[in-house]
Order: structure tokens, then sequence, then C-alpha cells
């Protein structure tokens, strides 16, 4: 079967660094997003890797890892407005999008 | 640039009662679209997606249906809702490219009384 781990909640200090784990076991591997939600809204785009490595993009970067099944998002400088769930998903071979549940992250003054 | 409208934004109906919601792109031609539905404090599950007009792919099956009339027009309906039909359900659309991103629709909460 087809499987994406990920934490279900993190907590964290505003102005503090938080990385969130996601693992996967799919049937191939064409990709990996994570995305942004907040409370009550939709899922919002925030990264893509394909090759091993990190991809940086402002405070969020994200990392993965492809023999390992394995990807993080670290955020930076964590403000109020970061608290949201983070949902990792893996394109398979058939180019389908395979969601992991999200990790709720809650942000501490 | 691309846009996608889901609407409404929050619906309340009663059990047994039909079921019509609607989402549009616009600034693309020839979209994947997805209709998602998402429990709370669960993950996402895929319900249908399609890839041309026409054409209908069901993922879970339930009560529920979807159609592509157009385009850039998917339509996720019910003949009866369920109380287990409540949840909060997002449209979304991606380009045909393999590695694009999918972009969702502001979503609509259903509770079904």
């Amino acid at each position: 079967g087809q499987n994406i781990d990920q934490p279900t909640e993190m907590t964290a200090t505003e102005g503090a660094i938080v990385q969130i784990n996601c693992t996967y076991q799919t049937s191939g591997f064409n990709g990996l997003f994570w995305y942004q939600q907040h409370a009550g809204e939709a899922p919002t785009f925030l990264s893509y890797n394909v090759l091993d490595g990190l991809e940086e993009k402002g405070r969020f970067s994200s990392f993965l890892s492809r023999s390992k099944g394995y990807s993080y998002l670290l955020l930076k400088e964590l403000q109020m407005k970061d608290s949201a769930s983070y949902l990792c998903a893996v394109l398979d071979s058939n180019y389908q999008l395979i969601w992991g549940a999200g990790t709720k992250l809650i942000i501490k003054p | 640039s691309q846009t996608i409208h889901q609407w409404p934004a929050t619906l309340v109906q009663p059990v047994g009662s039909p079921l019509s919601l609607e989402c549009t792109v616009e600034g693309t031609s020839n979209p994947n679209l997805y209709w998602y539905r998402q429990a709370a404090g669960r993950g996402l599950q895929l319900l249908f997606y399609s890839v041309g007009i026409g054409q209908i792919s069901s993922e879970v099956p339930q009560n529920l249906s979807a159609s592509r009339p157009q385009d850039r027009q998917f339509i996720l309906s019910s003949k009866k809702l369920l109380l287990s039909d409540s949840g909060f359900y997002l449209c979304a659309w991606r380009d045909t490219g393999d590695n694009s991103p999918l972009h969702f629709g502001n979503g609509t909460r259903l509770t079904v009384t």
C-alpha cells in the first residue's frame, strides 16, 4: 500500500526554527509537495522537490532524500501567522497525489 | 493568471436533499480537475478527478457524482445527502504538466443536518 507519515501536531515558539518531517512509501515517485493550510481555509502550495537536496524559499526550506523516502519542511524565524497545518503529498508512478494527514503547527509567543 | 472559483462557501442541507457544488477555472485550458473532501481534523480524500470534458474517474464509491460539462467547469452532485457527507469540499486544478502543483479553490463547508 501507499503511505505517508507526518507528526500529528507540533508546538514551537515565535522566532524559533521548526522542522516538520514526512516519510513516504509509495508506488513510484515523481516529486513531493508541501502545502500550508490555515484553519478553515484551502491548502496553498509551498514547495516542490523532485531531486535530492535542499530548496530554499525565503523563510521556508524543503529537503528531500529519495533513497530514504524522507522529506522535511524547515520554517525559520517563526511568526504567529505560521500557525497552520502543513501537508506533505507525493506524486506516485501514475502521477496521482498521495496525501499525508498533515501536521498541525502551533506557534506560541 | 489562473484563478479558480468555487461556490457556495457554506451550505447547510437536510438529510435526503440534493447537492450541487460548482467550480470553474479561468486562465488555463484543458486542466486536470479534482474534487476532494476533508473531514474535520483529517487529511484530504480524493473523490473524483477529470483529465478532460466528460471524463470522470471516481476514487471512492459513494452517493456522490461528478460531471465536467465544459473544459473548465467541474460539478459535484448528490441526489440524496447523508449525514456522513458533511465536510469541507475542495475543488482543485493542475496543468497537465507532470510536476505541476495542485491549486485549490476556497472550499465549500457542507453541513448535513
